[in-house]
């Protein structure tokens, strides 16, 4: 059962738009993480944000982690057909498990 | 190596059959996880070792499901008598860290290209 609920499921958007992707759960994560991944391949870490109210940006992307660590966004500005790709989340539980949960994915298509 | 490395890329078993599941961690990464992946979705956590020790099984869903990393280095996931609904991208994944908490940080994974698992 997947407890990391991202939304959209599926975006198709032009170059050159802005969009964000929103990742929520009721769980509390100690840190979490975005990955990207593209066809046939395995997914590719993006970010990693460990404190609530955290924000990074990664050139034209800005993550962002939820006050109470329960939720996290990522914003494309500007988006580039090289930006497509399945957007992934995974949290890290305060569990003590070192396994995390991934999200529900969100797939990105940007065309010219 | 530079990266996870995992074979074979592509497997189709008949259904019934046994296959094993190679996965080549980056040198010196002490974590190695396996994920399942259905099509469209996110991956679904298996299994976990730190070096040669599995610490954590409870994703595996079913007792024809298997795995070792016996020299805390290269690791082979088994299915036994497969069934279609083992149909799915299996991927491995290293990182530097052990778990969270205890001081080493929360290191991402890096991840191997999956190997795509079909029965038929």
């Amino acid at each position: 059962t997947q407890l990391l609920e991202q939304s959209p499921q599926f975006l198709s958007i032009q170059e050159g738009e802005n969009l964000t992707v929103y990742c929520n759960s009721s769980s509390v994560f100690s840190s979490l993480q975005w990955y990207r991944q593209e066809p046939g391949e395995g997914p590719v870490l993006l970010v990693t944000v460990v404190t609530g109210g955290e924000v990074k940006k990664l050139k034209r992307l800005t993550f962002q982690f939820g006050d109470a660590r329960k939720d996290s966004s990522l914003h494309i500005t500007a988006a580039q057909p090289g930006d497509t790709g399945l957007y992934l989340c995974a949290g890290t539980r305060n569990t003590g498990t070192a396994s995390k949960l991934f999200g529900t994915g969100t797939r990105l298509q940007v065309t010219l | 190596g530079a990266g996870v490395s995992q074979s074979p890329r592509y497997k189709v078993a008949k259904r019934g059959q046994d296959v094993a599941l190679r996965c080549d961690p980056i040198s010196g990464h002490v974590s190695l996880f396996w994920y399942q992946q259905a099509l469209g979705q996110g991956p679904e956590f298996l299994t976990y070792f730190q070096n040669e020790a599995q610490l954590d099984k409870s994703g595996l869903p079913s007792d024809r499901f298997f795995a070792e990393r016996p020299e805390g280095s290269v690791s082979t996931l088994k299915i036994q008598r497969t069934q279609q609904e083992d149909s799915a991208v299996y991927l491995c994944a290293s990182s530097l860290g052990s778990r969270p908490g205890q001081g080493l940080g929360d290191y991402g994974y890096t991840f191997g290209s999956g190997t795509r698992l079909t029965v038929v």
